[in-house]
């Protein structure tokens, strides 16, 4: 069975600080990995999704890199702001298209 | 209407009522899921429907009843709930087969067992 680990559960920085979090998994037999960011009560937004066979991802302040040989995700983001206060989750899918979770990176930006 | 909708947004019930969530996904996808998150839980999947076939989460309650009409619309169905049934439901949705596409999910309902 596919187990997600996010570290650390939770972190705070002060705001322009670069983020990095960090996400592994047990088997390295995925279809792809996506990163998703949930706020209080609210649904999941995509944020970007890594093929098995990619790297990594950029979208603006975005970066996510890919290990799946030794079953790692990072997400970066550049100079955060206030708004980049949400929860983070990390997501890998296997060949029968199933999603594991992680338990998600609590952010706080502070102004 | 763009993307996943979900039906109402939130919900109070109590433990002999019946009633339903709804999802609709304008995404074209050709499977559906449901999801349960507790606090302090990871996300945890209950039904999923993929090519018209029903794969369930055999430790899910029969309490809850899923519905796919069709490959836009999934319903799941609630009687007899327990407070511990309290939580966030998410639907999703994805194209089975597609590695460059993801899962898209819904805003979510809300629940409250009282």
């Amino acid at each position: 069975k596919q187990e997600v680990t996010q570290i650390p559960a939770a972190l705070s920085v002060p705001e322009g600080e670069n983020l990095v979090l960090n996400c592994s998994f047990t088997d390295s037999a995925i279809y792809n990995l996506q990163w998703f960011r949930q706020d209080p009560g609210k649904g999941l937004t995509s944020l970007l999704l890594i093929q098995s066979s990619q790297r990594e991802q950029t979208s603006g302040r975005l970066n996510a890199s890919l290990d799946k040989s030794s079953g790692r995700s990072t997400l970066y983001i550049a100079a955060s702001q206030p708004g980049d206060s949400a929860t983070y989750l990390c997501a890998v899918r296997d060949g029968n298209n199933r999603l594991a979770f992680g338990k998600g990176n609590q952010v706080v930006v502070i102004p | 209407e763009t993307g996943v909708t979900q039906t109402p947004r939130h919900l109070v019930m109590g433990m002999t009522n019946k009633k339903s969530l709804k999802c609709e996904q304008h995404l074209g996808h050709n499977a559906m899921y449901w999801y349960k998150q507790s606090a302090k839980k990871p996300l945890e999947l209950m039904f999923v429907y993929s090519l018209e076939e029903r794969v369930e989460n055999n430790s899910v309650p029969s309490r809850f009843s899923p519905e796919c009409p069709n490959s836009s619309h999934l319903f799941l169905h609630l009687h007899t709930l327990q407070p511990e049934d309290s939580a966030l439901y998410l639907c999703a949705s994805s194209q089975i087969g597609q590695a460059g596409y993801g899962y898209t999910f819904g805003s979510g309902t809300r629940l409250t067992v009282v």
